[in-house]
């Protein structure tokens, strides 16, 4: 079936550090990639996507490229920030299905001053 | 962006009553809608899909008597719980797209049942 596998949480990082927050999917077709962020009692934000292959996704920072060989999609940030302590959640859609977006299961990160 | 609001924010309600969250797409127009549900530290679980001027489709395990969906209008979606029990207490998430779009989410309402 489809599904994403993200790492899990919590990461807990200093201010500054170098951010990876990995993320495999399993699908059948040919699907988009997505991260979304949630902070705290809020909805989800999309941050960035990729729709094809060696496609790079980049947002505030964030980056993350399209890997079809390693059917991968890690997000990465050179320089983070307490103002980036989130749930990032990575995604993908099959567009030629049902249009569902299929979450993996989020990964709380928290940044120290 | 496209912007989505949700209504109201958060409730609280005694249980056995019905509770109505408004979704609306603010600035495009939403032909179909998404109504998720997260519980605590988790992932969004999807409830149901509805598509504007038809009924919606619920996801397996949903109870579509329990969890309304009404999808009148192509900026306004609505979800109503009825008889609300403190099992449904839960942070419920809509989306928005227009056409085969990317989908735009809510702030999200969080309900507490007594």
């Amino acid at each position: 079936g489809n599904s994403v596998t993200q790492m899990e949480g919590p990461v807990t990082l200093s201010e500054e550090a170098f951010l990876t927050i990995n993320c495999t999917y399993t699908a059948t077709g040919y699907p988009s990639l997505f991260w979304y962020v949630q902070y705290p009692g809020e909805g989800l934000q999309l941050l960035l996507k990729a729709t094809k292959a060696d496609d790079k996704g980049s947002n505030k920072g964030f980056e993350a490229t399209y890997r079809k060989e390693t059917t991968s999609f890690h997000l990465e940030k050179g320089s983070v920030q307490v103002s980036d302590s989130a749930v990032y959640f990575c995604a993908l859609i099959l567009m030629n299905r049902d249009d569902k977006i299929i979450f993996g299961k989020g990964t709380r990160l928290h940044i120290l001053p | 962006g496209a912007v989505v609001s949700q209504h109201p924010s958060w409730v609280i309600c005694k249980s056995g009553t019905s509770v109505k969250i408004e979704c609306r797409s603010l600035d495009f127009q939403a032909t179909t809608m998404f109504w998720y549900r997260q519980f605590p530290k988790q992932s969004l679980m999807l409830m149901a899909t509805s598509n504007e001027g038809s009924k919606a489709t619920y996801e397996q395990g949903v109870e579509k008597d329990k969890f309304l969906i009404n999808h009148a209008s192509l900026t306004l979606s609505t979800l109503t719980v009825t008889s609300a029990h403190p099992e449904d207490s839960s942070f419920y998430i809509c989306s928005a797209r227009e056409g085969r779009g990317t989908q735009y989410f809510g702030p999200g309402t969080r309900l507490t049942v007594l």
